[in-house]
Parts: structure tokens; C-alpha cells; sequence
């Protein structure tokens, strides 16, 4: 079982308020990486992090952010969620040498419902 | 525009039966390939990885191949039980952004059902 956590696993929540989903991992891993997936379909990645104080947007553009402040820490903020952005959202990990991304580390991810 | 196709959206096998699934990819040169298994509700977990310059990669009953001339990849599972059942994504590296960094493009995944 991975070391890398997710809160909450399922959040409802009201269309324009603020959310934070929280992603922990403690591999001392420096990549990390967000992606969505809706139901039967391909991850595709919205952020991800070389490390501390470094993020990049990913190949869906999405309207979350995103920060590193410490390596084990990387949360994904939407400042007001629309049903839109109902989705799940899975944060990784990975140890790579240089640029390469070795395999990665899942969390169990976060199921968002916008109503 | 880059590709990745897995053969099938769920296949349906024997208990005791090889499983093979598929992944072809087209406008991809990647340095290596890996399979993940996901289950619902769950995140991917890693299974395995294979280089450009292996043919063959196994691990207990698992095994892969990786052909860049056919530009495809086939992941066996021999004696398949229904434990395996589960939904196996392949996915590829590929430069992005031209940043000098490597990041992972996953297939839509097939999602296999092991019947006993």
C-alpha cells in the first residue's frame, strides 16, 4: 500500500464555494502530480510539481490551483466549484531520476460532487 | 494526433485462462511503457514497467511485451483468477511542454472480468 493520502475521499458541496483537497505523501518523493477522471475514462493530468515551490499546469486545463510549500504537501484549491467540476481527483507520487517520471503513486482519491 | 487505443472496453475470461489485453499507440516515441490496475473507487496502482529496449518484462504471473516498431503493447495474465478482476490502464511517457520533462499519458484502460 502506497504512502500517500487523500481528504476527503467524497465531498457535496454548493455551487461557488471554496475547496481544498488535500494530498499527503510520506515517501519523500519530489514529483507529484493531480489528475481527473471522469467515469470510464482516461486520467488526464492537471498540475504537477517538480518540488518545493515549483508547479506546472498540466495538458487539461483546468480551474484549480495548486501550491508546494513542503515536499510532502500539495493541495489543489478550486476558489468556487461549479458542476463542472464534478469529477474525481486523484493526486500521485513519483521517484525519477532528472526529468523522467518513474511509476507513480496513487492515493484513493477524492469523489466531487458540485450540486 | 498522439493516440493510445486498449483494445477493448471489457473482456470477459474463464478462470484459469490466459488474459491478454492490448494498447496501441501512434504519434509516440516513448522510453518505456507501464501497466496499472485500478479497481472502483480506487486510485492505479503500479504494476509494471518496460523500456524501450525490452522486449519482455514479467513479474509472478504478469507478463508484458513491448514491440515500438508495431507501436504496441500486450499485458498477459496467465492463470487469471477472479481476484484479477479489475480495470488495466497502460500508460505512456512523453516529453511535454518542451520543458525538458517527462510526464505520463494513460489509455482509457480495459476492464477485465474474471468468471469462476
Amino acid at each position: 500500500e502506497a504512502d500517500i493520502y487523500q481528504t476527503p475521499r467524497y465531498l457535496v458541496i454548493g455551487t461557488g464555494k471554496k475547496i481544498t483537497l488535500e494530498c499527503s505523501q510520506t515517501m519523500g518523493h519530489d514529483k507529484m502530480y493531480w489528475y481527473q477522471q471522469d467515469p470510464g475514462m482516461e486520467l488526464h493530468l492537471i498540475h504537477y510539481s517538480y518540488g518545493v515551490n515549483s508547479t506546472e499546469k498540466g495538458d487539461l486545463s483546468s480551474e484549480s490551483t495548486v501550491s508546494r510549500i513542503r515536499t510532502e504537501h500539495f493541495p489543489l484549491t478550486l476558489e468556487s466549484a461549479r458542476p463542472s467540476h464534478t469529477s474525481q481527483y486523484l493526486c500521485a507520487s513519483s521517484d525519477g531520476q532528472g526529468s523522467l517520471s518513474y511509476e507513480q503513486y496513487f492515493g484513493p482519491g477524492t469523489r466531487l460532487t458540485v450540486t | 494526433s498522439q493516440k493510445i487505443e486498449q483494445n477493448s472496453e471489457a473482456l470477459n475470461i474463464q478462470e484459469g485462462k490466459t488474459a491478454t489485453l492490448t494498447c496501441n499507440y501512434t504519434n509516440y516515441s516513448p522510453a518505456y511503457l507501464q501497466w496499472y490496475r485500478q479497481d472502483p473507487g480506487r486510485g492505479p496502482v503500479f504494476l509494471l514497467l518496460i523500456r524501450e529496449n525490452e522486449k519482455e518484462k514479467r513479474k509472478e504471473r504478469l507478463k508484458v511485451t513491448f514491440d515500438t516498431t508495431l507501436k504496441q503493447s500486450l499485458f498477459h495474465i496467465t492463470a487469471s483468477q477472479p481476484a484479477d478482476s479489475a480495470t488495466y490502464l497502460c500508460a505512456l511517457d512523453h516529453a511535454y511542454s518542451g520543458a525538458g520533462s517527462y510526464q505520463l499519458t494513460f489509455g482509457k484502460g480495459t476492464k477485465l472480468s474474471v468468471i469462476p
